[in-house]
């Protein structure tokens, strides 16, 4: 069974600030992690996915996460946050196999304040 | 090339209707997946084909849910008759051949039942 934990439904950071938003996981196989975004009135965009390669792993719009294993963290960050990133963020799980289900966390509300 | 599109984007029914939504997968995604999203909750899978064939239907809510896929293209979801807790946001998904782990969303149907 597989779970997928986001801390924080709502964040809240000012333009150019460090944007961390938080991802745990419990998966009794090797997973597969994702961070999707949902921008208004639009579809769930893939940011970036992890699929047992490099554990720092960069995605577009400049956001990158970590696999830390030991901790079962996937964590999502940017360095400095732009209006433009104010969206709804989630965090999902596959177990190691293609063509399988995603488990999604909550989703965390990224705000961005001028 | 057209990505994944669903309709309707918005249906309103009352209790006891029928509704019945559809997906376009990106044209040679065999995978294609159901996720809801019921206000305040995390995405929730539904189920997944792989061309024509149900390959997990693990997460259909009832039998009051009823889902195909007409010659492994588009898909229908169809709800007979739809009770209040059906309302919530329905994604579908595709993705490629067997070994492929990533999902493109379409942007949803929101569907209230009043």
């Amino acid at each position: 069974a597989q779970s997928v934990t986001q801390l924080g439904s709502h964040v809240s950071v000012s333009e150019g600030a460090l944007v961390l938003l938080r991802c745990n996981y419990s998966s009794s196989v090797p997973p597969y992690l994702f961070w999707y975004v949902q921008y208004p009135n639009q579809g769930l965009q893939l940011l970036l996915k992890y699929t047992s390669a490099a554990t720092l792993v960069k995605g577009i719009n400049g956001f990158e996460a970590e696999f830390k294993k030991s901790e079962t963290s996937f964590h999502l960050t940017k360095p400095s946050a732009h209006m433009s990133d104010a969206a709804e963020y989630f965090c999902a799980v596959s177990p190691s196999g293609a063509g399988n289900m995603l488990t999604f966390g909550g989703g965390t509300r990224l705000m961005v304040k001028p | 090339e057209a990505g994944v599109t669903q309709f309707p984007s918005h249906s309103v029914i009352e209790k006891g209707q029928t509704v019945t939504l559809r997906c376009d997968p990106i044209s040679g995604h065999d995978n294609l997946y159901w996720y809801r999203r019921v206000m305040g909750k995390e995405i929730k899978f539904l189920l997944h084909f792989v061309k024509e064939s149900k390959q997990d239907e693990s997460g259909m809510p009832n039998n009051r849910f009823l889902a195909e896929r007409t010659g492994g293209t588009y898909s229908t979801l169809k709800v007979q008759p739809a009770e209040l807790e059906d309302s919530g946001v329905y994604f579908c998904a595709s993705s490629q051949g067997h070994q492929s782990y990533e999902q493109y969303f379409g942007p949803g149907t929101r569907l209230t039942v009043t």
